[in-house]
This record gives structure tokens, sequence and C-alpha cells, in this order.
């Protein structure tokens, strides 16, 4: 098992809604990315934090947004939440240039997020 | 869009047979990455291998690249029941951090 950790494990929302996932990412990590998986699909990627600063983002809309922390753990907020977006949220840490793992990325256990 | 292919996208065995997944991508990369999942939870990392390796091992595992096809399989030996779950490769474009996952393929492991 990771050190990476999410919560909660699962919401049920309604459109038009907001909603904030967490996420912790393993001791000694400072970088956090966030990846959408809807069922039957492999992740995509939504966007990353390194040292509190993005530094990439996917092809999603700006009303997914998210913060790092001084800690490294991070949010992802998703305004005016839409139908399609009922998926897994899957949060990953990494060490970010530094050591021999430095680009293994190591994930949570996910977010599971139902918009009725 | 995901930019990676794997195949087959269900693959049934029964256990100690071998199981071979292979993978596609479309642009150069750092590394490539293999993870199980299992019934939609989080991922597990398996194995990483970087764009100037071509084989690697871990245990059970066997991966290996080719970088002029833009191409990966991952190997696993002697199956288990415990090995079922769906398997996701994932590459590193060059120059980024991102992960851009494959299709994935399902892996059923007959006792």
């Amino acid at each position: 098992e990771t050190g990476v950790t999410q919560s909660p494990t699962h919401l049920i929302k309604t459109r038009g809604q907001q909603v904030t996932l967490r996420c912790s990412s393993q001791s000694g990590h400072n970088t956090v990315s966030w990846y959408q998986q809807a069922l039957g699909q492999g992740p995509q990627f939504i966007f990353q934090y390194y040292r509190e600063e993005e530094n990439g983002r996917g092809n999603f809309p700006p009303r997914f947004s998210g913060l790092q922390f001084p800690n490294y753990s991070s949010e992802l907020n998703v305004n005016a939440l839409e139908l399609d977006d009922s998926a897994l949220y899957l949060c990953a840490s990494s060490m970010g240039a530094s050591g021999p793992d430095w680009d293994t990325q190591y994930f949570g256990p996910g977010t599971r997020l139902t918009v009725l | 869009s995901q930019q990676g292919e794997e195949d087959p996208q269900a693959l049934s065995i029964q256990e100690g047979e071998n199981a071979t997944m292979n993978c596609s991508y479309k642009t150069s990369i750092n590394n490539l990455q293999w993870y199980r999942q299992n019934s939609g939870r989080g991922l597990v990392h398996l194995i990483l291998i970087r764009s100037n390796e071509r084989e690697k091992h871990s245990g059970r595992l066997r991966v290996t690249l080719d970088t002029s096809k833009k191409s990966s399989s991952l190997l696993i030996t002697a199956s288990r029941a415990a090995d079922t779950a769906s398997y996701f490769c994932a590459a590193t474009p060059y120059n980024t951090d991102k992960l851009i996952f494959g299709t994935g393929t399902r892996l059923q492991v007959f006792p």
C-alpha cells in the first residue's frame, strides 16, 4: 500500500453543485497529480502541482481547479458539476526530481464521485 | 483523449500460465510505467522502464520497451488467481511529468 490517502471515499452530488476532494501525498513527495477515470476507461490527467504551483494541465475546463498546501497535500475543486463528471478521481504523488525513484507516481485509493 | 492503446482488451487464462499484454503509445517518452487496478480501486505501481532501457524484471514481471516501435509489453509468468485485475500502461511524454494511460487489459486468471 502507498502512503497516499484520499478523502472522502465516496461522494454523491447533484448537478450544478460544487465539490472538493482531498489528497495527502506520500511522505517526502512534493508533487501531486490528479486524474479522472471514467467507468471502463484509463485515467486522464487533470493537472499537476509541484511545490504549491500548477505544473501542467490536461484538457479539462477551468471549473476544475486545485490547490497544493505547504505540507504538499492537495485539493481538487470542481464547480458547476455535470453528469459526465461522475468518475473515480485519483491523486498520485511523486518525489519531483530527487532520488532514484523520482518519477514513479504512487496513487491513492481514489474518490468515487456520483453526480445525479 | 488517451494516447495509449493496449491489447488484448481482455485475457482469460488458467493459473500457472503466462500472460502477455501489449501497449502502444504515440510520442517520445521519458519512461513507461505499468499499473494494476483491482475492481475500480486505486492503481498499484508495478514497474517503471526508462526510455534508454530495453528490458526490466521484477519478480514474476518482465517488461520490454521498443522506442523505435513505440511499444511495450508486460509478461506475467506463472500467473495466480490473485493476478486477476485490470492492467494499464502509462507513458510519460518527453519533458513532462504527466502520465498518459492506455485503455487497459482486463486479466482473468482461473484457479
